[in-house]
């Protein structure tokens, strides 16, 4: 059964502060990894990565994928207060079309 | 649309009822899911559909769950004889490609509440 651990499940940091959220994932023939934001209901999409060592950025947010120890990073430099919110983290494997989702990392930045 | 639509946007039901979820995707998008998120958790795969087409359907609880798509855009998740289990959001997400390079974009789900 594909897994998805995330880490913390909760974090508090100050305005401006550096935050890297964790994501260590088993999937059977993996295809993809995923990174959302979610505030209030709808997860809106970060990055997909499929290969490893490539970072994405975009902004302030970056991410990163290592498929030999099966893990992802997702780095946020200058935190505000407007990237308060879950982060979720899903991976896709190949002949499947469904995600498989952590639990999400609640980030909480304070002024 | 400009964005995946649902609703209601807030569902009460008394234990045993049934209820209907709507779901408008984008228009055009080809793939459809549902996810269930319960209080605390990451979103769960309930089913998919390619078009009017029900590829995928492993994860739907129980005989009580239900999803259609009959003309390939506007899909309904029916849940029969609510439980209080079943409380959640239930959340739908579209795409135009079956695998798009890009994720997939959710709708701002419908939160059930089974009392």
């Amino acid at each position: 059964e594909d897994k998805v651990v995330q880490s913390p499940l909760s974090l508090v940091v100050h305005e401006g502060d550096t935050v890297t959220l964790n994501c260590s994932y088993e999937v059977t023939n993996f295809r993809s990894l995923l990174w959302y934001k979610q505030e209030k209901k709808a997860p809106t999409f970060l990055f997909m990565l499929t290969s490893s060592g490539i970072e994405k950025k975009s902004g302030r947010l970056s991410s990163i994928l290592d498929k030999k120890e099966l893990f992802s990073i997702l780095n946020i430099t200058a935190t505000q207060t407007g990237d308060s919110a879950i982060y979720l983290c899903a991976v896709e494997a190949a002949g499947s079309y469904q995600l498989t989702f952590g639990k999400g990392t609640k980030l909480s930045v304070i002024p | 649309g400009a964005g995946v639509s649902q609703s209601p946007r807030y569902k009460v039901a008394k234990r045993g009822q049934d209820v209907a979820l709507r779901c408008d995707p984008i228009s055009g998008h080809v793939s459809l899911f549902w996810y269930q998120q319960a209080l605390g958790q990451g979103p769960e795969f309930l089913t998919y559909f390619q078009n009017e087409a029900q590829l995928d359907k492993s994860g739907l609880p129980s005989d009580r769950f239900f999803a259609e798509r009959p003309e390939g855009s506007v899909s309904t998740l029916k849940i029969q004889r609510t439980q209080q289990e079943d409380s959640a959001v239930y959340l739908c997400a579209s795409s135009r490609q079956p695998r798009p390079n890009y994720g997939y974009t959710f709708g701002s789900g419908t939160r059930l509440t089974v009392v």
